[in-house]
């Protein structure tokens, strides 16, 4: 099993749709929580950090479930922008620092 | 504006041939990262620096040497370039003070090995 999985999509959605993403980790020890976005054929950004109280920005909400093991990223009002990749990140620091990358999950918003 | 720089985006080698790959950061990281992104597979790292000279074996070191001598510049080595080190290499650095705070990445560089 992955330490961090995700489904790899595509989602195609439409203009002004809200769509969702889960990623799910197999560390409960695991500490801190990311999602990142990746444009074709550029380098990972940070969109956000994901808290366990739950946090939102702008159109974006990202929240923790610890009992379940898994972190989910929802976009509301999608715009074309949005299209990219969308890499979840976990944190963990047992027997050493490590920081593990999910596979991805593309989106692509159409008009 | 943070930066992080990458000596090629685009590099194409010879099986056996000796490849360094440079990456530079301007914001006084301590931390540097290699890693290689596969489709499927995500980043996947390779090595990291936490220190100059210092450096630590990440989950796929094999085929792959790194060199840290200024804090600010983190070469990978492929001592000898196989096809199945075709693949985009990122380089990504981030403070050490805190160990959940945000890794910048450089634009990567496609390698192809022929």
């Amino acid at each position: 099993r992955k330490e961090v999985e995700q489904d790899p999509g595509p989602f195609n959605v439409p203009e002004g749709a809200t769509v969702a993403f889960n990623c799910t980790y197999s560390n409960s020890a695991s500490q801190s929580f990311f999602w990142y976005r990746q444009d074709c054929r550029k380098e990972p950004k940070l969109l956000m950090s994901v808290y366990s109280s739950g946090n939102e920005d702008g159109r974006f909400t990202a929240q923790l479930n610890r009992a379940s093991q898994y972190i989910s990223l929802l976009i509301r009002d999608s715009k074309l922008s949005d299209s990219a990749t969308y890499l979840c990140v976990v944190n963990t620091n047992t027997g050493g620092f490590k920081t593990i990358f999910g596979a991805g999950t593309r989106l692509f918003v159409k008009a | 504006d943070v930066k992080v720089t990458q000596s090629s985006r685009y590099l194409v080698k010879r099986t056996g041939e000796k490849v360094f790959l440079e990456c530079v950061q301007d914001m006084d990281h301590e931390n540097m990262f290699w890693y290689r992104q596969d489709p499927g597979l995500g980043l996947r790292l390779i090595y990291f620096s936490y220190d100059v000279k210092m450096k630590e074996k990440g989950d796929i070191p094999e085929g792959y040497s790194v060199s840290r001598e200024k804090k600010e510049r983190f070469s990978l080595i492929l001592e000898s370039a196989s096809t199945n080190q075709t693949s985009m290499y990122l380089c990504a650095s981030n403070r050490r003070d805190r160990g959940d705070n945000e890794q910048f990445f450089g634009p990567g560089t496609r390698l192809t090995v022929l």
